[in-house]
């Protein structure tokens, strides 16, 4: 199967920092692409789909370049609470969901 | 909201037992998904079904089998289980081609 890949960190930031993380994935047939947060213990839960014109919502932005088929997530005027696990996750043709294996934030005051 | 339901949060097994995973989910998804996660290898796919008694195997599907009779539940089934089948257990539900929602998974331990 088809690989998602991202640097799994740890990113060590401060508050206040502006932090990006990069996925790429192999399946150019790849139709849906989403960034999910996962705390410790906890089950993961959906941030934002990536849209293929880039998207906001807040102080997460997300872009797609399928050209090059990466994905990445950015992170502005970073908080204790955004301290976790971000996982990268494409489809596999419409149907299967594929996880990267996740990179870690912790952001630090 | 989205709800999807496991049936435990945590669930010990003998080795050579056969155990039941079930999942629920209340918001008409055509898509379920059964991942397990494990440390330092990320949430890897078993199973998945995009309709009623369909299904498909992801990357590691041997040592288990579906079940999907209706369509807001998905069970998973270790037909014999053994120790290296203790993980995290995380069911999924989603819309065709969106984001999924997960339950809150169940950690079972095999001894």
């Amino acid at each position: 199967r088809k690989e998602v890949e991202q640097d799994p960190g740890p990113f060590n930031v401060p508050e206040g920092a502006t932090v990006a993380f990069n996925c790429t994935y192999s399946n150019s047939a790849s139709q849906s692409f989403f960034w999910y947060r996962q705390d410790c213990r906890k089950e993961p839960k959906l941030l934002m789909s990536v849209y293929s014109s880039g998207n906001e919502d807040g102080r997460f932005t997300a872009q797609l370049n399928r050209a090059s088929q990466y994905i990445s997530l950015l992170i502005r005027d970073s908080k204790l609470s955004d301290s976790a696990t971000y996982l990268c996750v494409v489809d596999q043709a419409g149907t299967a969901l594929i996880f990267g294996k996740g990179t870690t934030l912790s952001v630090s005051s | 909201d989205v709800k999807v339901t496991q049936s435990s949060r945590y669930l010990v097994k003998r080795t050579g037992e056969k155990v039941f995973l079930e999942c629920v989910q209340d918001m008409d998804h055509e898509n379920m998904f059964w991942y397990r996660q494990d440390p330092g290898l990320g949430l890897r796919l078993i199973y998945f079904s995009y309709d009623v008694k369909m299904k498909e195997k992801g990357d590691i599907p041997e040592g288990y089998s579906v079940s999907r009779e209706k369509k807001e539940r998905f069970s998973l089934i270790l037909e014999s289980a053994s120790t290296n089948q203790t993980s995290m257990y995380l069911c999924a539900s989603s819309p065709r081609a969106s984001g999924a929602f997960f339950g809150q998974g169940t950690r079972l331990t095999v001894v």
